[in-house]
């Protein structure tokens, strides 16, 4: 098995410009989480969908954040527009719903915004 | 609202030395727990999870944890450090919602291991 896949590995952006990050979660597993890590606040979960829905954006930091699951295999999480203070990595993880919940998690994305 | 505290941000051990990080969780019943595992530049890999029964769970590389109700403790432990150990290690709870088990984090542990 591949693992969970992101994409791209490292995106450098100018203020302003819209960013958008990929995730292909491991094939059979029905639940998808978007966090954001950075020094200052650690891991925080952003969203997270079961079954291609959203369940739980509360952790999304405002407007400027999007994020879609159009079928099993891709999700997207747009910013625009980016700022600064979006710079940080972004982690992709996806689980099973039933069972053990364990979360496998992709190599990240590590955002610049300048 | 579940929370982690993991009160070492920083901890240095010399190889062959024995590890213990520490993990203190806030939930109100008995929560998902977990310890992973992140090299610099990767994400973060599963060490151990516990979610019921025996209270010591093993794990891959020699990792073991405790889970302690009464202290409401999670703590990873290693009777033998190898260098290849340093990284960062975070504590997790789970909390399921019914549909996902969401995961809240603590600050994490950095471990420098010393030849």
């Amino acid at each position: 098995d591949a693992g969970v896949i992101q994409s791209p590995r490292h995106e450098v952006t100018e203020m302003g410009q819209e960013v958008t990050l990929r995730c292909k979660p491991i094939s059979g597993h029905n639940s998808l989480f978007w966090y954001r890590q950075t020094m200052m606040r650690g891991l925080e979960l952003l969203i997270y969908f079961n079954n291609n829905v959203p369940i739980d954006d509360s952790g999304m930091p405002e407007d400027r954040f999007s994020a879609k699951m159009p079928n099993a295999s891709f999700s997207t999480l747009k910013i625009q527009p980016s700022e600064p203070r979006d710079s940080a990595v972004y982690f992709c993880a996806s689980s099973l719903t039933r069972g053990n919940h364990e979360q496998y998690f992709g190599p990240g994305t590590r955002l610049t915004v300048t | 609202a579940q929370s982690v505290t993991q009160p070492d941000i920083h901890i240095t051990v010399s190889e062959g030395a024995s590890l213990e990080l520490r993990c203190n969780y806030s939930y109100g019943a008995t929560p998902y727990l977990f310890w992973y595992v992140q090299s610099p530049g990767q994400g973060l890999q599963l060490l151990l999870k516990y979610f019921s029964g025996d209270t010591l769970v093993q794990g891959i590389k020699g990792f073991e944890a405790e889970f302690k109700r009464s202290q409401s403790s999670f703590n990873l432990r290693k009777p033998s450090v190898h260098w290849s150990d340093a990284a960062e290690y975070f504590c997790a709870v789970g909390v399921p919602d019914g549909t996902a088990s969401k995961l809240t984090f603590g600050t994490g542990t950095r471990l420098q291991v010393t030849l």
